[in-house]
């Protein structure tokens, strides 16, 4: 296990779309976080995983946006009728209770047109 | 409201010399405050961390600095090369009753010139 994995790397969406991104953590890692970076700003927190159970969503976090952990190792974040003001770099990261940081990932960069 | 605030958007050394990035906060609550480094295109790497009990930890060329009653910490980084040239964020890690999410800084952007 290499890390962290999300995919795709790039996705071009027109508004109004259904996307749909995965993210693989460090195998172990009961933690899972997703994060949100526009241009010039930090991540955002969007939510947040414990094994299966999401445990806090963000007010960031509209309806239109879903995130699942089926059996509590990889997840999805899902965003329907696209908006441009989506566009963003979503970043995931994991890790566990007996390590002190967030392993992240490449990052998915969307981009609504 | 930003809760983890670093002033300066930019910053540009000399290689060989120190690089010194600021960062200040609001919550007294945080536990861990941690510095990622990030390229263009990448997701953040992580660099160092400093445990709210503590005052200094030093990782080779890094070196973090937390000053409690200030509310402030700062990386310092020497001798800068310029591998170092990216984004450095700072981030707050929230404590278990906030599931140890982290709050970010808006990063300031180092380069290290030759």
């Amino acid at each position: 296990d290499t890390g962290v994995s999300q995919d795709p790397r790039h996705k071009i969406t027109k508004r109004g779309q259904n996307v749909t991104f995965r993210c693989d953590p460090i195998s172990e890692h009961n933690r899972l976080y997703w994060y949100r970076q526009t241009l010039g700003q930090g991540p955002e927190f969007l939510t947040y995983f414990q094994n299966e159970a999401q445990l806090e969503k963000s007010r960031l976090l509209s309806d239109r946006f879903s995130a699942e952990r089926p059996k509590g190792s990889f997840s999805t974040l899902e965003i329907q009728r696209t908006e441009q003001g989506d566009s963003a770099m979503y970043l995931c990261a994991s890790t566990t209770s007996h390590v002190t940081e967030a392993f992240f990932g490449q990052g998915t960069r969307l981009t609504v047109v | 409201d930003q809760q983890v605030k670093q002033n300066s958007p930019s910053l540009s050394v000399q290689e060989g010399r120190i690089s010194i990035l600021n960062c200040d906060y609001t919550n007294s609550m945080f536990d861990y405050f941690l510095w990622y480094k990030k390229y263009p295109a990448e997701g953040p790497t992580f660099l160092i961390s400093i445990s709210s009990i503590k005052d200094k930890n030093e990782d080779g060329r890094f070196t973090v600095f937390l000053n409690k009653s200030a509310k402030h910490l700062s990386l310092h980084i020497v001798p800068s090369q310029p591998g170092d040239s990216a984004v450095y964020f700072c981030a707050a890690r929230g404590n278990a009753g906030n599931n140890r999410k982290l709050i970010w800084g808006l990063g300031t952007s180092l380069a290290v010139n030759p």
